[in-house]
């Protein structure tokens, strides 16, 4: 298995709703990330995950917050969220140590708050 | 990371190369380029990375300068199926940490029949 499935592959939310968007790979990677990205814009890094644990965060507003449950699942759970948060998110997976290596996307899921 | 600087858009006859430059004149040593690419609403998409030799790969090739100042990335025949966003990104990991992906304003690539 060599995809990255993310799940739902639309969502249409609003502002008072809780959702969360599913990542799964199972391809051994023990990084994975959550890239947002706006209409005509490139991706942009929201939290990066390795062996589970996150890593970095963005900066990104508490209204996101980011799961490893385990090596092959990373959730986001959106909550309270604002129309300008609108975009399409995009889950990446990558494997780690010594080397460099090239990032997996998935399809991402294709938000709208309305 | 080093920062990367590409043409915003290019076009490109079908059937011919096309050639997509990227300057990141402020590069390191330790710096990897990578390419990728993003299909409209698709996720990027890799397709080649070198650090300083010229690679080349089932989809393409990637020559890098020998002052590692600049590269381009070689579609050898383009279909109409490669029109796509294309962004060069410069990076560098630390071992045994994830790695960071940033990506630049890339290059709009059209293929024209």
């Amino acid at each position: 298995d060599t995809e990255v499935t993310q799940t739902p592959k639309h969502l249409v939310m609003g502002m008072t709703n809780k959702k969360s968007l599913k990542c799964e790979q199972h391809m051994g990677h023990r990084a994975m990330y959550w890239y947002k990205q706006k209409a005509k814009k490139p991706p942009e890094l929201m939290f990066v995950y390795s062996y589970e644990k996150l890593s970095i965060n963005e900066s990104v507003p508490s209204r996101f917050s980011p799961e490893c449950p385990n090596s092959s699942l990373l959730n986001l759970h959106l909550h309270a969220l604002q129309p300008e948060d609108s975009a399409l998110y995009l889950c990446a997976s990558s494997q780690q140590g010594v080397g460099n290596y090239g990032y997996t996307f998935g399809s991402g899921t294709r938000l709208t708050v309305v | 990371d080093a920062k990367t600087t590409q043409p915003p858009s290019m076009d490109c006859a079908e059937g011919r190369a096309a050639n997509l430059p990227c300057n990141h004149s402020t590069i390191s040593g330790n710096e990897y380029v990578y390419w990728y690419r993003q299909i409209h609403s698709q996720g990027p998409q890799y397709i080649i990375h070198g650090l300083k030799n010229n690679e080349t790969n089932e989809m393409a090739s990637l020559i890098i300068t020998e002052d590692r100042k600049s590269s381009t990335l070689i579609l050898p025949h383009a279909t109409l199926r490669d029109t796509a966003v294309y962004y060069c990104i410069v990076r560098v990991g630390r071992s045994g940490s994830a790695r960071q992906l940033t990506f630049g304003s890339g290059t709009q690539l059209t293929v024209l029949p």
